[in-house]
Formats: structure tokens, sequence, C-alpha cells
């Protein structure tokens, strides 16, 4: 069973560009999250996604990024006009479907740098 | 909504002595408490959780006390080895399977041989 896929692992951007991140959840995990972190800091909450659903996006900033969960295919996080602040590391996690597991799995990460 | 605080910020330990690392949360309904392992680059590693029904668990070298009156939680690691260096998070969150961790801010642990 694989883990976690994310990709790309680096991404370099320019400022004002798109960035596209995507995840690949654990075979038989319907739960997404996403996460940030900044150098050195800890991890910090973006948005929740189910299935075609997103449950809950209040980490998100409210401008330039979303995130969606198709039917089919990965998880995608867009960051629209990046600037220089989105320099990160963006972490995926995914937990199986229903409540008898609290885990979370992480994905290795996209390391976003904006030139 | 809830917030975690981790301390020590870094923490450095000869090999084999032991290593504490203590995290505050706020939120009454949080009842699980993850530990996770960062390596350099790498990505983050559960290494032991545990639940608010409990007040200690064990694994091997890894234990994790719960003081849920306090609401606060400890990560100890035993007999450390240099394969320990690497930063640690504590996190918390409510129950099931759909709701988001709170991270603390990390803790860098350096074991020196």
């Amino acid at each position: 069973n694989a883990g976690v896929m994310q990709n790309p692992r680096h991404l370099v951007r320019r400022r004002g560009q798109e960035a596209r991140l995507r995840c690949s959840p654990m075979k038989g995990h319907s739960h997404v999250y996403w996460y940030r972190q900044l150098p050195e800091e800890g991890l910090k909450f973006m948005v929740y996604l189910q299935k075609e659903n997103i449950i809950d996006e209040s980490g998100m900033p409210k401008e330039r990024f979303s995130a969606e969960f198709p039917k089919e295919g990965p998880s995608i996080l867009r960051i629209q006009q990046v600037v220089r602040g989105d320099s990160a590391a963006y972490f995926c996690a995914s937990s199986p479907t229903g409540q008898i597991s609290n885990e979370q799995f992480f994905g290795p990460g996209t390391r976003l740098t904006v030139l | 909504g809830e917030n975690v605080e981790q301390h020590p910020s870094t923490l450095s330990v000869q090999e084999g002595d032991s290593a504490v690392i203590k995290c505050t949360y706020s939120d009454s309904a949080s009842n699980y408490f993850p530990w996770y392992k960062q390596e350099l680059g790498k990505r983050p590693q559960l290494i032991i959780d545990i639940r608010s029904n409990v007040g200690e668990k064990k694994d091997q070298r890894i234990a994790v006390t719960l003081n849920k009156t306090a609401k606060h939680f400890s990560l100890h690691i035993t007999e450390t080895q240099p394969e320990d260096s690497a930063v640690y998070f504590c996190a918390a969150r409510r129950d099931g399977s759909g709701s988001r961790l709170t991270f603390g801010e990390g803790t860098q642990l350096t074991v020196n041989p």
C-alpha cells in the first residue's frame, strides 16, 4: 500500500505565477488535509476535504488560495499570483474513512520557492 | 479555536540521557494527542499518540503522559541515541477522523554522542 504521494517535490515559481500542488491520499483514505510549514516553524492547518467537498477551510488565506478533491484524481492546492511569503513546505495528510482511526499520514511535502 | 504551546524550542542532551518535551493545550474538548518526529527535509512521522481516556502510554524508549485536568501532555524519550536527533511536534485534536490537528511550534532535539 503506497503512502501519501505528493508532487512535485520541489517547485520554483516567479512572483505572479500560479502554483499547483498535488496530493494522492493512501488507498482507502477519503479525508485529505493540507498543512503549510514556514521555515523553522510548526505546521499550520489550511484546509480539510473529502471527495468533492470542502469540509473546513478556516485555515486558508482568503485570497489566491483554493483547494479541491475531485471524484477522480488527486487533491489539488492551487496558489494564484504567488508572492515570496508563499515560500514554504506544503504537506498533505490523509486519514481513513470513518472514525476508527485518528492517525493522519503525511506525504513527503512540496517545497515551494517563490523567486 | 485550539492553541497548543510547546517547550522547550531547543533541547540538547548527551547520548543515554533522557529528554522531556512538554505541551499545553487550550481546548478542553480535545481528546487525541499525537507526537510527530520530523527529520530535516522529511515528512512528519507519527511516533506515539494518546487518547484522553488514558493517562500514560509507552512504546519501548518513548512514553507520553497526559494530564487532562491541567491540559498538558509530555513526551519522554529514555536512553537517547544520536538518531533521535530531529524536530518533535506535539499536536491536539477533537475526536473523530474528520478534524484538524493543531500543532505546537516544535522542539529541536539534539543528542550529542
